[in-house]
């Protein structure tokens, strides 16, 4: 059961433009997100991450949001690069619990 | 730089022999260290989390006996899949238990 889902698997975006990355969930115990970007055959690096208490968190260009009640994140890359072209991964866990991870979703930033 | 690093980074193996993964914290005694499977446009998936000095924790679904779990220090666990079958070529990825910071992840191709 897949409890965190990001349901496009891929983006295209224009340079300079914003990237809006999306991330639903289904466990309202949940209460600490992240997100993750992965380059193939690496490792995920972590790029930012909010805690259920809030809802927002800006670090530079990147931006997450979260809607408790809509169970919904979202990562903004303003502006968006060719280098932030990877893998986005999405990942929430409650506390002392495992995380799980979103599916993934492929960003290009053409430039 | 790197907090958690991996050896090796790429495998190739026969099936039926057995592979070691180890898995280093860098800057941190880690007393819990987790390990993560990654297929093709998959999610990645908690396997088990290791325990510095007593049995690794198994996820549903996951074989304890193929996948031997190994944490004989605070900075290293190792994972060792048994007597692999193609099925088990994935990309395992590990971190450490501030669950920020991943390693680069090991390839491991069965043939």
């Amino acid at each position: 059961d897949q409890q965190v889902k990001q349901n496009s698997p891929s983006l295209s975006v224009q340079e300079g433009r914003i990237s809006i990355l999306n991330c639903d969930y289904t466990n309202s115990m949940f209460d600490y997100f992240l997100w993750y970007k992965k380059y193939p055959a690496e490792g995920p690096t972590f790029l930012i991450s909010i805690s259920s208490i809030k809802d927002k968190n800006e670090d530079g260009r990147f931006t997450v949001f979260l809607n408790k009640s809509a169970k919904h994140l979202s990562l903004h890359i303003v502006p968006s690069q060719p280098g932030d072209s990877a893998v986005y991964f999405c990942a929430a866990r409650f506390t002392g619990n495992q995380f799980y991870f979103g599916t993934g979703t492929s960003l290009t930033v053409i430039p | 730089g790197a907090v958690v690093s991996q050896h090796p980074s790429w495998v190739i193996c026969k099936s039926g022999t057995s592979v070691k993964i180890e898995c280093r914290s860098l800057d941190f005694q880690a007393t819990t260290m987790f390990w993560y499977r990654q297929f093709p446009k998959q999610s990645l998936m908690l396997m088990a989390t290791s325990n510095e000095g007593s049995k690794a924790t198994y996820e549903q679904g996951v074989e304890k006996d193929k996948f031997l779990i190994n944490h004989a220090s605070l900075t290293l666990s190792t994972l060792t899949v048994t007597s692999a079958h193609p099925e088990d070529s994935s990309f395992y990825i590990c971190s450490d238990e501030r669950d920020l910071y991943f390693g680069p992840g090991t390839r491991l191709t069965v043939l």
